[in-house]
């Protein structure tokens, strides 16, 4: 079992819909990770929380929009999307940075 | 930049076969080095980590020691098994780096 919990698990959406991606740990890290994985591929960074303040956008396009409400909670916004967006959303945390990260299941996202 | 270089895949493989997957590294200073498992279907786990020269991580059978000299971090394993069917992402955390480097990652079939 995760103990990087992530919802919804699967989620199909047009390209003028909003929907939004949820994480939540319960293990009190203070680093959370936003990442993106096509198939047979490795993850892709997109984000980086530390202390609930965004230190890293890997110069992620705007229709993708992080949220960390607080240290347990991690949110991504998506908004007007494009079906090359189509991929695995994983999120990940981590107790301090240089330690290893934990992963949740992830989202498969599709657009139509 | 920091990088990761793993074998590729697909490796196939009997059971009770020896494996080892290579993975080598390029970076500056002292990262920590990690293999991750990724089943189908789900996320990335930790499969073991080290974090300094001649370290050995373990942890399922799985080993694979910390060589600077070679700035290496090859995953054996002696005996496989069906069950370890999955892909392996070799990564590494540099000094001081908020952020996971990702080798290609290897696909690996253990066929009874």
């Amino acid at each position: 079992d995760t103990e990087v919990t992530q919802t919804p698990k699967h989620l199909v959406m047009g390209m003028t819909n909003k929907k939004s991606l949820k994480c939540e740990q319960h293990m009190g890290h203070r680093a959370m990770y936003w990442y993106k994985q096509k198939a047979k591929k490795p993850p892709e960074l997109m984000f980086v929380y530390s202390y609930e303040k965004l230190s890293i956008n890997e110069s992620v396009p705007s229709r993708f929009s992080p949220e960390c409400p607080n240290s347990s909670l991690l949110n991504l916004h998506l908004h007007a999307l494009q079906p090359e967006d189509s991929a695995l959303y994983l999120c990940a945390s981590s107790q301090d940075h240089n330690q290893p990260q934990h992963f949740g299941d992830g989202t498969r996202l599709s657009i139509l | 930049g920091d990088s990761v270089t793993q074998m590729e895949g697909p490796v196939t493989l009997s059971e009770e076969a020896f494996l080892t997957i290579n993975c080598t590294y390029t970076a500056t200073g002292y990262p920590s080095l990690f293999w991750y498992v990724q089943y189908p279907g789900e996320g990335l786990q930790l499969l073991l980590k080290a974090t300094k020269a001649d370290d050995k991580g373990s942890n399922k059978g799985f080993e694979a020691t910390y060589r600077k000299e070679t700035t290496s971090f090859h995953l054996e394993k002696g005996s496989v098994q069906v069950s370890d069917s999955a892909v392996y992402f070799c990564a590494l955390s540099g000094q001081g780096a908020q952020k996971l480097v990702f080798g290609q990652g290897t696909r690996l079939t253990i066929n009874p």
